[in-house]
């Protein structure tokens, strides 16, 4: 079965901790993305990448790092610099920029 | 104001009913996505479109790219049709969402 995979579904983190999100594909896309969603707002971009070893900032990246050294797998850091991060966090990938993107299932993560 | 809106943001229907949900957007695009949420929180893509008209069963898809404006329309609705739906749009580089309209269908 193709499609894309998160973990945890929930997470919990005490203030001042680093965590990390996990998102894996086996639909073998090029393009992988994570975005933010907030009650009431539309999703918002974090990151994305288009290619292995390779990824661009999105619209809200401060306090947000990626990686990308696999074609399957990207995962997301919620640093402590990032002010807010109680949030769901969707990942989604596309076979290339500007097609259809598939969707996760979400990390729901709340700070403590 | 948000470059892309979406009208209504609720809305409450008895099952078999006929649906539309609005989409109207500011900005220059070159597609226009229609994304279902469900409770839990999964995302579907339902349809991509850049002109006219796209149906999968019972959705129905269409886009005015003069008037900037989109509907998706759900014939013969049913409960598990039940969930928040996203309008979304390419602008350049990015897809920008709307804050989606939240369904709730009743037998």
């Amino acid at each position: 079965d193709g499609g894309i995979t998160q973990s945890p579904k929930y997470l919990f983190r005490k203030e001042g901790q680093n965590v990390t999100l996990s998102c894996e594909q086996n639909l073998n896309h090029d393009a992988m993305y994570w975005y933010r969603q907030d009650p009431g707002q539309g999703l918002r971009l974090i990151y994305y990448s288009q290619i292995v070893n390779d990824f661009q900032k999105g619209d809200i990246a401060e306090g947000y790092s990626v990686s990308r050294e696999k074609k399957e797998s990207f995962p997301l850091t919620v640093t402590s610099a990032q002010k807010n991060p109680t949030a769901f966090y969707l990942c989604a990938s596309s076979i290339n920029r500007g097609e259809t993107q598939y969707f996760g299932p979400g990390t729901r993560l709340l700070v403590l | 104001k948000n470059e892309v809106e979406q009208s209504p943001q609720n809305l409450t229907a008895q099952e078999g009913e006929f649906i539309t949900i609005n989409c109207s957007y500011s900005v220059g695009i070159s597609a226009l996505h229609w994304l279902q949420q469900h409770p839990g929180g999964g995302i579907v893509s339902l349809f991509m479109l850049s002109s006219g008209k796209k149906k999968h069963g019972r959705l129905i898809a269409t886009i005015n790219i003069q008037e900037k404006h989109s509907s998706l329309h759900i014939t013969a609705s049913h409960p598990r049709d039940s969930a928040v739906y996203i309008c979304a749009v390419w602008d350049t580089d990015k897809l920008i969402f709307g804050t989606g309209t939240r369904l709730q269908v009743f037998p």
